[in-house]
């Protein structure tokens, strides 16, 4: 079965650039796409395609692929920041995978 | 500015059947090219996909829930629908809808428009 791996917490100093992992088989086919999700409310999509932002997201979130590892990259990280983040993607049967998720701490 | 919705008991009994709908509004579910999609998440867990339809009836289902799910779509009503049978703890979730987008050539996916959604405490 598909499978996404996140390290399940990072940490980043404020200001500072953190980069934010999802490894897996499909991310080879397809690209993966990234959700920012704070305590109580909805997941946002943040990150989708190659790298495009739906509207209001801001540019220092930006996102690359390279193998089986997609890279969520947040230049100069806020305080709003602080958030769970979840890549996703799709297999080739069609079937949607999510990763665990990431709690990312910015101190 | 489309908008959607879970509704549904909030409390199902172990071995009964979990149904929930979620109504769009500002958009409609007929819309080319999306198709309407059930995520979930475990208290103090990570998002789990359960299956996504189109409207014109295409369905996608996780493997692993596959057995249990029923997803159906009513376009007259611009709504979509959610069963689950069987259920048990484990299926205490935040049960959330969406609409899923994907590339031209799909080499992507994205759930773009969520709802709020809504807590479901599996308990006798």
């Amino acid at each position: 079965s598909s499978e996404l791996t996140q390290d399940p917490a990072v940490s980043v100093a404020l200001g500072q650039t953190v980069r934010i992992t999802c490894q897996g088989d499909s991310l080879r086919s397809y690209y993966a796409t990234w959700y920012q999700q704070k305590p109580g409310q909805a997941p946002v999509l943040v990150i989708y395609g190659k790298n495009n932002r739906p509207s209001g997201i801001p540019d220092r979130l930006s996102g690359s692929s390279s193998g089986n590892t997609a890279s969520l990259t947040i230049t100069g990280a806020q305080a709003e920041d602080e958030a769970d983040y979840y890549c996703n993607s799709r297999d080739s049967s069609g079937n949607v995978v999510f990763g665990g998720g990431t709690k990312l701490t910015v101190v | 500015q489309l908008q959607l919705q879970e509704s549904g008991p909030g409390l199902v009994k172990p071995s009964e059947t979990l149904s929930l709908t979620c109504t769009v509004s500002g958009g409609s579910i007929s819309s080319s090219n999306y198709y309407w999609g059930w995520i979930r998440q475990p208290p103090g867990k990570g998002l789990e996909w359960i299956g996504s339809i189109y409207y014109s009836g295409t369905i996608y289902y996780n493997p692993s829930l596959k057995s249990r799910v029923t997803i159906s779509v009513d376009t007259s009503k611009n709504q979509f629908s959610l069963k689950l049978s069987s259920v048990t703890a484990a299926d205490t979730a935040v049960y959330f809808c969406a609409r899923q987008g994907g590339g031209d050539y799909g080499d992507y996916i994205y759930f773009d428009y969520w709802g709020q959604g809504t807590l479901v405490t599996v308990s006798s």
